[in-house]
């Protein structure tokens, strides 16, 4: 069984700064999503990514599948980033596996 | 841009009562899922859904639970007979295909009293 850890639990920013958030997990994988949850509970998905690097907009995503981790980082953070960000992984069937996600704050 | 679509987006019904979630997943998706968030709790997954039929389910998809695409197009999830433990969010989401991205629908929240 996949075992899912994000770190840090708990974010707060200052506008602008730039943010890591970072995710473990303990069994190989097919693939990894990064997904933001916003206050009200809606779930979009970010990345999904199996092998290096992707980036949208502001955001970049990496996995290093030898380490089993992966990081999202927000460069230029902005209050609009505030959510919590969940980590998630799919091995082998379409099951996904949740970490607990990262809360973000980023103040003005 | 399309999307999924979740109803209804807050249900109450009382212990022992029958649900119904529907979702309408993304037309030329092929792969439908349902998972569940207690408040304050990890999302868990419940159940995937390709070919007119379950594909995987989890432990907590016991005999209370099932799915069902009825007409090509809604994607349900059925409770028999809801407990407490029940309340919680549930999501449904699709995709194109086996190990792609997974397009979430806004969520239902169940509350059960």
């Amino acid at each position: 069984k996949n075992e899912v850890e994000q770190s840090p639990q708990n974010l707060t920013a200052q506008e602008g700064e730039f943010i890591t958030i970072n995710c473990s997990y303990s069994v190989g994988i097919s693939a990894l999503h990064w997904l933001q949850q916003h206050p009200g509970g809606g779930i979009v998905s970010l990345f999904m990514l199996s092998s290096g690097k992707k980036k949208h907009g502001r955001l970049i995503a990496t996995i290093n599948i030898q380490e089993k981790h992966s990081s999202l980082h927000i460069t230029a953070s902005h209050p609009r980033d505030s959510a919590v960000y969940i980590c998630a992984v799919e091995g082998g069937s379409e099951k996904l596996v949740f970490g607990k996600g990262m809360k973000l704050t980023v103040n003005p | 841009e399309p999307e999924v679509t979740q109803t209804p987006s807050h249900q109450v019904t009382q212990m022992g009562q029958e649900v119904i979630l529907r979702c309408v997943p993304i037309s030329n998706h092929l792969y439908f899922y349902w998972y569940r968030q207690i408040l304050g709790q990890k999302v868990e997954f419940l159940v995937s859904f390709y070919n007119n039929e379950i594909s995987e389910k989890s432990e907590i998809f016991d005999d209370q639970f099932s799915v069902e695409r009825p007409d090509g197009s809604n994607f349900t999830l059925k409770i028999r007979s809801t407990k407490l433990e029940d309340s919680a969010m549930y999501f449904c989401a699709s995709a194109q295909g086996a190990v792609y991205e997974q397009y979430f629908g806004p969520g239902t929240r169940l509350t059960v009293t």
